[in-house]
């Protein structure tokens, strides 16, 4: 069963300050990795996503992640925070199948607030 | 392009009422589209799959009968909530498998609160 897990639960960083967020996943084989942000009160919007070839992928918002397959992990970096990453962040795996979709499995998220 | 939209977005009914939600993909078909709860402060839990044209396959644990899943065009699926309970308040999320592979657009969500 593939399963993700975000170790940290709350963040808190400086405006400008580097973030990392990490995730670590279990799966099979070859995962499907997304990482998703979600604002108070709404759905979610994918920053970025890894299927195959280059591990260093680039997303929306100045966001970037790294696959590194010998860790199980995909982290989330963004070089200077602004003020409005503020959110909760998760990310997710895919890869299996159920009725006929690619289904997804959520990690437990992250809340990263930002310092003025 | 790639939008999926939910009606309504707030919702409150009393206990025992059903209460209907609906998910739309506004500018793609939607071969799959997924239902998830979450509960404040915690993850999505997928509660089903649906695919145009036949049942939904429900994860386990979910009631089949208190959350009947209708996807009846490849645009529109519905979710409704029978008989609904406080405990049944929660945030309803949906999303649409779109044109690739793999990825799946989700809705802004609708905020259920059973009295």
């Amino acid at each position: 069963a593939q399963s993700v897990t975000q170790p940290d639960i709350h963040i808190t960083v400086s405006e400008g300050a580097s973030l990392e967020l990490r995730c670590n996943y279990s799966y099979g084989a070859t995962p499907y990795l997304f990482w998703y942000v979600q604002s108070p009160g709404q759905g979610l919007q994918l920053l970025l996503k890894y299927f195959s070839g280059d591990t260093l992928v680039q997303g929306i918002k100045g966001f970037e992640a790294e696959f590194k397959r010998s860790q199980s992990s995909f982290n989330l970096r963004k070089p200077s925070v602004h003020w409005s990453d503020a959110a909760e962040y998760f990310c997710a795996v895919g890869g299996g199948l159920t009725g006929g979709g690619n289904k997804l499995t959520f990690g437990t998220g992250t809340q990263l607030k930002v310092e003025l | 392009g790639a939008v999926v939209s939910q009606h309504p977005s707030w919702v409150i009914c009393k206990s025992g009422t059903s209460v209907k939600i609906e998910c739309r993909s506004l500018d793609f078909q939607a071969t799959t589209m997924f239902w998830y709860r979450q509960f404040p402060k915690q993850s999505l839990m997928l509660m089903a799959t649906s695919n145009e044209g036949s049942k939904a396959t429900y994860e386990q644990g979910v009631e089949k009968d208190k959350f009947l899943i209708n996807h009846a065009s490849l645009t529109l699926s519905t979710l409704t909530v029978t008989s609904a309970h406080p405990e049944d308040s929660s945030f309803y999320i949906c999303s649409a498998e779109g044109p690739y592979y793999n990825e799946q657009f989700f809705g802004p969500g609708t905020r259920l609160t059973v009295l």
